[in-house]
């Protein structure tokens, strides 16, 4: 089956630095990438749609200078959290599109999560 | 536009028993549906998904859903849950306005208890 990686799982940083999360598509090829976030005991938000090549999409209210993401080939986005502030603790999962052959759903998949914690 | 309702935020249930989680979609459209299982502090692992075809879908962990188009609902049911069944369920419908985009559900945490 189609696996997603993110790296780190876990990741705890001082309040003003920089955090990266890479997602990777192990064994497919993934033109778009999902960054969503979650909070305790809720759903996902997506945040940004990654296409490869291009620049992410971000949903409303996300802030695109906060949350770089950069999809720099068809097996790899990132998602660097600018200056992290404790606000921004959350658990970050990716997901990745596998395109499908034909004329039907691109089925996606999605990544183990990152835990981050700004201190 | 496309929107999913879990109506139970929590769902308490005995082993062995019955139990059965709630979701209804909107759409004007086709739907893709899916559920989705989460365990603490991990990603989400696919249960099951409606695509085309036969309505009742059976999915992993003895789960299956069942997609009724005049009730606009697609809720999941496993005959006889374990302790190992605890965790969050996500219901979620494929949305292609805009962009390929899933809309998920609140969620609904199933609790089995001994």
């Amino acid at each position: 089956g189609a696996v997603v990686s993110q790296h780190p799982s876990r990741v705890i940083c001082k309040s003003g630095t920089s955090v990266k999360i890479e997602c990777r598509s192990l064994d497919f090829q993934a033109t778009t990438m999902f960054w969503y976030r979650q909070f305790p005991k809720q759903s996902l938000m997506l945040m940004a749609t990654s296409n490869e090549g291009s620049k992410a999409t971000y949903e409303q209210g996300v802030e695109k200078d906060k949350f770089l993401i950069n999809h720099a080939s068809l097996t790899l986005s990132t998602l660097t959290v600018t200056s992290a502030h404790p606000e921004d603790s959350s658990f970050y999962i990716c997901s990745a599109v596998r395109l499908a052959g034909g004329p039907s759903y691109n089925e996606q998949f999605f990544g183990p999560g990152t835990r981050l914690t700004v201190l | 536009a496309q929107s999913v309702t879990q109506l139970d935020s929590q769902v308490p249930v005995f082993e062995e028993a019955p139990v059965e989680l709630r979701c209804n979609y909107s759409s004007s459209v086709s739907v893709y549906l899916f559920w989705y299982v989460q365990y603490p502090n991990q990603g989400l692992q696919l249960l099951l998904k409606y695509l085309s075809g036969s309505t009742l879908v059976k999915g992993i962990n003895g789960f299956e859903a069942e997609f009724n188009k005049s009730q606009t609902s697609f809720h999941l049911r496993k005959p006889s849950v374990h302790i190992s069944d605890t965790a969050e369920y996500f219901c979620a419908v494929i949305s292609y306005f805009g962009g390929f985009k899933t809309i998920f559900g609140a969620g609904t945490r199933l609790f089995v208890k001994a």
